[in-house]
């Protein structure tokens, strides 16, 4: 176990619809990292926030947006969601530079 | 240029042989590190081992151990004994920057290898 919380498991959906994806970091854990991985694209990273601070933006479409609570949890928002947005949703967490990234054990977005 | 490069789709070892699994990076910032990942069916992923840039020494835990030739900017990963349980996709991943820039310590990775050991 990561000690990095992901919910829900699952998430089946239609075209156009909006989801919320949560993450809780493993405990003192202040970066939180969203990654997109799917099978023609890989493992894409999308946002970090660090101590609720956006910090580095990658591949991250207009249509998506992610916020880090005071209590560090994040969410990822998902919105007018198309066929190419099913994927495995990772989130991970670590405590400083030149540690590694605890992964969750992903959120798996179905868009039909 | 991509970051990195794993060039083995997919592999078959036998059980309890070693296992090599290639890794090569391209990067022009002195200060990196390197990390490999492990992704059972079950969808987790699973750190196994970091190599910091400036590391004299090659990392190692348990049964991993990480093959560090920096003239020829290669990381790859050495499973020794395998087991039926290191079946697996794996992925290398690299993180550029100083430690003291605290601003992105994002992970890039590779396409990973499929490991399939055979009893």
């Amino acid at each position: 176990d990561s000690g990095v919380t992901q919910t829900p498991k699952h998430l089946i959906t239609a075209t156009g619809q909006r989801v919320t994806l949560r993450c809780s970091p493993r405990s003192g854990d202040l970066s939180v990292y969203w990654y997109q991985q799917s099978l023609d694209q890989g493992l894409q990273f999308l946002i970090q926030y660090y101590n609720g601070e956006e910090r580095a933006k990658g591949n991250i479409l207009e249509r998506f947006s992610a916020q880090q609570f005071p209590d560090l949890h994040s969410e990822l928002n998902l919105s007018s969601l198309e066929l190419g947005d099913s994927a495995l949703y990772f989130c991970a967490s670590s405590p400083r530079l030149n540690s590694p990234l605890h992964f969750g054990n992903g959120t798996r977005l179905t868009v039909t | 240029a991509q970051k990195i490069t794993q060039t083995q789709p997919g592999m078959f070892v036998q059980e309890k042989e070693a296992v090599t699994l290639d890794c090569t990076y391209d990067t022009s910032d002195p200060s990196y590190g390197l990390f490999w990942y492990k992704q059972p069916s079950s969808g987790e992923m699973i750190f196994l081992i970091y190599q910091g840039s400036y590391d004299q020494q090659n990392a190692t835990e348990g049964r991993y151990s990480l093959n560090f030739q920096k003239a020829r900017k290669s990381a790859n990963l050495v499973i020794s004994a395998s087991q039926l349980g290191d079946s697996a996709m794996y992925f290398c991943a690299m993180r550029e920057g100083r430690q003291s820039n605290f601003g992105n310590e994002k992970l890039t990775f590779g396409t990973g290898t499929r490991l399939t050991i055979i009893p």
